[in-house]
């Protein structure tokens, strides 16, 4: 079983739409939470770390819920340019900043 | 954007030759990594380090090695490529290994082994 799991998609959706991603960990003792987004062909860039109230940055939303050991990305009113895929990302607790990644999430939005 | 240069951006290269990709930062930072990304994977860590001449393993370190002699430049060496090798390398860095640290991302080395 892979550490972070995620649904490669593609999910393709018109603009406007709502949409959401899930992911899931397999280390209970994971600390920090994480999304990335990546373009084709570019570096993963941070899209927002994930709290564990819950946390919210405009039109994102991020929820982790410990106790099934499961993270998602909610993204409201859907652009062209949000087309990307989006990586989730977890910290296991102890040792340097050691980061897992999913393999992620393809984001595919159409006019 | 975080400092972080990578060179060179391209390379293609035969089976058995050594390669050598650098990462420059300036920012200051501790900790820098090297990962590699294929597809149907996650980004694999290959190496890191924790500082001028501390360096340690990551998940997928056979057949790379790495050096760092001063803060901003982190180097990784394919002593003897093999056609496996064969990925999109990017280099990170982060601020401090405790609390919310996020990593930031170099543009990649696209690395092709003939």
């Amino acid at each position: 079983r892979k550490e972070v799991e995620q649904d490669p998609g593609p999910f393709n959706v018109p603009e406007g739409a709502t949409v959401a991603f899930n992911c899931t960990y397999s280390n209970s003792a994971s600390q920090s939470f994480f999304w990335y987004r990546q373009d084709c062909r570019k570096e993963p860039k941070l899209l927002m770390s994930v709290y564990s109230s819950g946390n919210e940055d405009g039109r994102f939303t991020a929820q982790l819920n410990r106790a099934s050991q499961y993270i998602s990305l909610l993204i409201r009113d859907s652009k062209l340019s949000d087309s990307a895929t989006y990586l989730c990302v977890v910290r296991p607790s102890g040792g340097y900043n050691k980061l897992i990644f999913g393999a992620g999430t393809r984001l595919a939005v159409h006019p | 954007d975080a400092g972080i240069t990578q060179s060179p951006r391209h390379k293609v290269t035969e089976t058995g030759t050594p390669v050598t990709l650098r990462c420059h930062q300036t920012e200051n930072h501790r900790y820098m990594y090297w990962y590699r990304q294929d597809p149907g994977h996650g980004l694999r860590l290959i190496h890191y380090s924790y500082g001028v001449k501390d360096t340690d393993k990551g998940e997928v370190s056979d057949g790379y090695s790495v050096s760092r002699s001063k803060t901003e430049d982190f180097l990784l060496t394919l002593e003897s490529a093999t056609s496996s090798q064969t990925s999109v390398y990017f280099c990170a860095i982060s601020e401090d290994r405790g609390g919310n640290q996020p990593q930031h991302f170099g543009d990649g080395t696209r690395l092709s082994i003939l």
